[in-house]
């Protein structure tokens, strides 16, 4: 199958800064990334969906100014977590689609971001 | 209230027993898919029905797919401990335009 990492696989920052997570798919092009969001004993809640070349897509409630999202290319989408805050602190995971695919979706192992 | 309701919340058996987790709606999905996801770990895809009234079969995992394609059940038969972890359900609706999961069924198999 399709294999997408993460990178840092956690992080602690100070409250103020900011926190950039990569989201990399490293044997397909994926045209679409998502973001999901998942606090503790909790399921996955989607944030955003960007596409290469385009602005992201957010959800109800998510700050676009706040969550920062770039599609630079087919193979890489960054989070950046801007003036972080402990509320903040979460698991930040994302997937890649080859073509937008909703249902095929290949998720990578996650960030741990803990905000001090 | 979420688009998919999972039950139960968490389970916790004996080794050897058998389980069954449930994933209802109100909405018509084109398919449902169940993962597995591990503490500090992503979510790893089970099985994707497709089709209502299926059943798909993976080892001793068996899953189901409604007649209306509402709903979805996940049974595992002889739990082992390695199938410690939480389950998540997951769908496109009919009219929807992202992947949507499931509150989630945590299962503790205790040796």
């Amino acid at each position: 199958g399709a294999v997408v990492s993460q990178h840092p696989s956690r992080v602690i920052c100070k409250s103020g800064t900011s926190v950039k997570i990569e989201c990399r798919s490293l044997d397909f092009q994926a045209t679409t990334m998502f973001w999901y969001r998942q606090f503790p004993k909790q399921s996955l809640m989607l944030m955003a969906t960007s596409n290469e070349g385009s602005k992201a897509t957010y959800e109800q409630g998510v700050e676009k100014d706040k969550f920062l999202i770039n599609h630079a290319s087919l193979t890489l989408s960054t989070l950046t977590v801007t003036s972080a805050h402990p509320e903040d602190s979460s698991f930040y995971i994302c997937s890649a689609s080859y073509r937008g695919n909703l249902e095929t979706q290949y998720f990578g192992p996650g960030t741990r971001l803990l905000v001090l | 209230t979420q688009l998919l309701e999972q039950s139960p919340q968490f389970l916790s058996i004996q080794e050897g027993e058998n389980l069954t987790v449930y994933c209802n709606s109100s909405s018509v999905f084109s398919s449902l898919q169940w993962y597995r996801q591990e503490p500090g770990e992503g979510p790893v895809l089970l099985v994707t029905v497709v089709t209502g009234g299926e059943v798909k079969k993976l080892k001793r995992l068996t899953f189901q797919f409604g007649d209306a394609r509402k709903d979805s059940s996940l049974h595992i038969t002889a739990a082992q401990p390695g199938d410690t972890g939480l389950y998540l359900c997951a769908g496109v609706a009919a009219a929807g335009n992202k992947l949507t999961f499931g509150g989630g069924t945590r299962v503790l198999v205790k040796p």
